[in-house]
């Protein structure tokens, strides 16, 4: 079986542009979510999805957003990046969304704002 | 509302000495907690989960953990350290709020294994 693959794997971007990652789950996987990793925030949450609905949300500005389609594969867009925005993004696959249920991560895709 | 606290941010270790990574929680509901491992440009693979049967925990490769209620901790532990254990390690509680998971990870003990 496959794991959660998060493509590209690498990505560079300047100041106030925008970006879209991608992310398919396990198959059979119907929640998605999503965490920024970052040396000084840690690990932290942005959001979940669950049969293409935003089942709940971390703390983080508008610009950040996501979505999810039929095959359960998901995307993030952040626009109007920002410096802070240079991260570890995550991607975390699970059958359906429990809290005791082990998550599935990707690899990431590391973000550099130039 | 619900927090992790690894008390540890770096515990270095020689091989074949025990291993001891420790982490403190509070969750207004009854708490499912994890270890995740990262190694380097990796995503983080579960260790071990206790989700309120037994208190003890056994985990891939060796690994441990031990849910003591009165303590409020989750302690991961390893008799004998081996070199591929260096990664870091995070603690991850997550409780069901009005049917949505929240999840929160701890910020992460580096282990390091000298030789």
């Amino acid at each position: 079986k496959a794991g959660v693959t998060q493509t590209p794997r690498y990505l560079i971007k300047t100041r106030g542009q925008q970006v879209t990652l991608s992310c398919s789950p396990i198959s059979g996987h119907r929640s998605v979510s999503w965490y920024q990793q970052t040396p000084g925030q840690g690990l932290q949450f942005l959001f979940e999805y669950f049969s293409e609905t935003q089942r709940n949300k971390g703390n983080f500005p508008g610009r950040f957003s996501g979505r999810q389609f039929s095959n359960s594969r998901s995307e993030m867009n952040v626009s109007t990046l920002e410096l802070g925005d240079s991260a570890l993004y995550l991607c975390a696959s699970s059958s359906t969304g429990t809290d005791n249920e082990k998550l599935f991560f990707g690899s990431g895709t590391q973000l550099s704002v130039l | 509302a619900q927090s992790v606290t690894q008390l540890d941010s770096h515990v270095s270790v020689s091989e074949g000495t025990p291993v001891l990574l420790r982490c403190n929680y509070s969750s207004s509901y009854s708490p499912s907690l994890f270890w995740y491992v990262q190694h380097p440009n990796k995503g983080l693979q579960l260790l071990l989960k206790y989700t309120s049967a037994a208190t003890l925990v056994k985990g891939i490769n060796g690994f441990e953990a031990e849910f003591k209620k009165s303590e409020t901790s989750f302690h991961l532990t390893k008799p004998s350290a081996h070199m591929s254990d260096a990664a870091e390690y995070f603690c991850v509680v997550t409780t069901l709020d009005t049917g949505r998971r929240a999840l929160t990870f701890g910020s992460g003990t580096r282990l390091q294994v000298q030789p």
